[in-house]
């Protein structure tokens, strides 16, 4: 299994561009998490999904869209990038294991800039 | 509001020590806490996971411990390791179900000194 798997893993947008951070994960989990981690801060909850066609938001979800029409994949939208997306984003997966709780499963992040 | 606290400093001990780490948190109810470790440049990896009836909790050279009452967790690592040196998060879910979600907190930084 390759796990949960990230594409660019770089990439630098101008501002006011889009783009979409592709994450894909093969273990049939059916939640997937969109994180985004700043310099020395903890991960920020962007948006949640709990199957397919389910989204929901987290924390910080302004500037920023998901969609999830298959349980493997999670595409992150940003549409008009600001500099204050700068940061690197992780897409992760879980399942529910009842009492055992779920533990989550990450990609390896894109580390985006916007100038 | 909901507060998770680690310490912000990172901790340096000495290789064969044993490393404690501290996870606070104030306006929050956790069904389940875990830990994970983050490298640099990479995701983090899950560790251990504690149920808010469990007090304690081991794996090999890792003891987690919950207390509830106190509101807080410690992330013990016992005969540490230079390839311990990581930062450690630890993450409260509240919820009992599929659909709850993760809170984590800044994390730790640990560095073992051979």
């Amino acid at each position: 299994n390759a796990g949960v798997t990230q594409t660019p893993k770089f990439r630098i947008l101008k501002i006011g561009q889009s783009m979409t951070l592709q994450c894909t994960q093969d273990m049939n989990h059916n939640y997937m998490y969109w994180y985004r981690q700043d310099p020395g801060m903890g991960l920020k909850l962007i948006y949640y999904s709990v199957g397919a066609g389910i989204t929901d938001k987290g924390e910080v979800p302004n500037g920023y869209n998901v969609s999830r029409s298959t349980t493997e994949d999670f595409p992150l939208r940003l549409e008009l990038a600001a500099p204050s997306q700068t940061s690197v984003y992780f897409c992760a997966s879980s399942y529910w294991a009842g009492e055992l709780g779920k533990e989550q499963f990450f990609g390896p992040g894109t580390r985006l800039t916007v100038l | 509001s909901q507060k998770i606290e680690q310490n912000s400093e990172a901790l340096n001990i000495q290789e064969g020590k044993t490393a404690t780490l501290t996870c606070n948190y104030t306006n929050y109810s956790p069904a389940y806490l875990q830990w994970y470790r983050q490298d640099p440049g990479r995701g983090p990896v899950f560790l251990l996971l504690i149920r808010e009836n469990e007090k304690e909790k081991r794996k090999e050279r890792l003891k987690v411990t919950f207390d509830t009452t106190l509101k807080q967790s410690l992330f013990h690592i016992t005969a540490s390791q230079p390839a311990d040196s990581a930062t450690y998060l630890c993450a409260l879910d509240s919820g009992n179900s599929g659909y709850s979600t993760l809170t984590f907190g800044k994390g730790t930084m640990l560095l073992v000194s051979p």
